[in-house]
């Protein structure tokens, strides 16, 4: 069936460094993608969308980039900080009916 | 505004014991959802409201139910709580107008079956 996948698991950086998250779909009639940051013991919080019209959407510190040729969603971090340790998930949307389709996520650790 | 709040936090449940979970949200949102996590695994969406007066099932529906009691609340029901069912469960509410679909969460609440 259709689902939503991570290329990676677990993503380990430097404090500083500039982190990429990567996420797969696989239903190409998805016309909307959500990134959400996970802290432990908390809900999910929305990061940053993106609509299927777009290919890069930016906001504070983060980059969203949408690849529709290749299926492929990606969640870029600048200057990484510790506070960004979390889980990451993506989400879409397209005709699932109302629905969200979540990833399984990938953990980001950051060093000091 | 308080947002999505759920109730209880924490429970502990023996098998065939049975108990609703709560969930309000006061952004006048017409969608509501429940969600399961399971440890180092995404949300897998068990029932859904996309208005007051309607449900549907989910991917993991089976042993849950729901009540769309109004438009600010939605309550999940464990009947005879099984171990399988011990979980962190998310309540998340929208609005799904056409510019967004974001999901607002609420805190959770941490299950346990013995």
């Amino acid at each position: 069936g259709e689902n939503v996948g991570l290329h990676l698991p677990t993503l380990s950086v430097q404090e500083g460094d500039n982190s990429i998250i990567n996420c797969a779909y696989s239903n190409s009639a998805s016309d909307y993608f959500i990134w959400y940051k996970q802290e432990s013991g908390k809900g999910p919080q929305f990061i940053i969308d993106i609509r299927s019209n777009m290919d890069k959407r930016q906001g504070q510190r983060v980059t969203v980039l949408l690849n529709k040729t290749v299926k492929h969603l990606s969640l870029q971090i600048a200057a990484t900080q510790p506070g960004d340790s979390a889980v990451y998930f993506c989400a879409e949307w397209g005709n699932q009916g109302g629905k969200l389709i979540f990833g399984q996520g990938t953990e980001l650790s950051v060093k000091p | 505004n308080a947002g999505v709040t759920q109730t209880p936090k924490f429970q502990v449940l023996k098998t065939g014991q049975s108990m609703t979970l709560q969930c309000a949200q006061d952004m006048n949102h017409n969608s509501m959802y429940w969600y399961r996590q399971d440890p180092g695994m995404g949300l897998r969406l068990i029932y859904y409201s996309a208005s007051e007066g309607t449900t549907d099932k989910g991917e993991v529906p089976n042993g849950y139910n729901v009540s769309r009691l109004n438009k600010r609340e939605f309550s999940l029901r464990l009947e005879s709580a099984a171990p399988s069912q011990t979980s962190v469960y998310f309540c998340a509410s929208s609005d799904n107008y056409a510019l967004s679909y974001e999901q607002y969460f609420g805190p959770g609440t941490r299950l346990t079956v013995t």
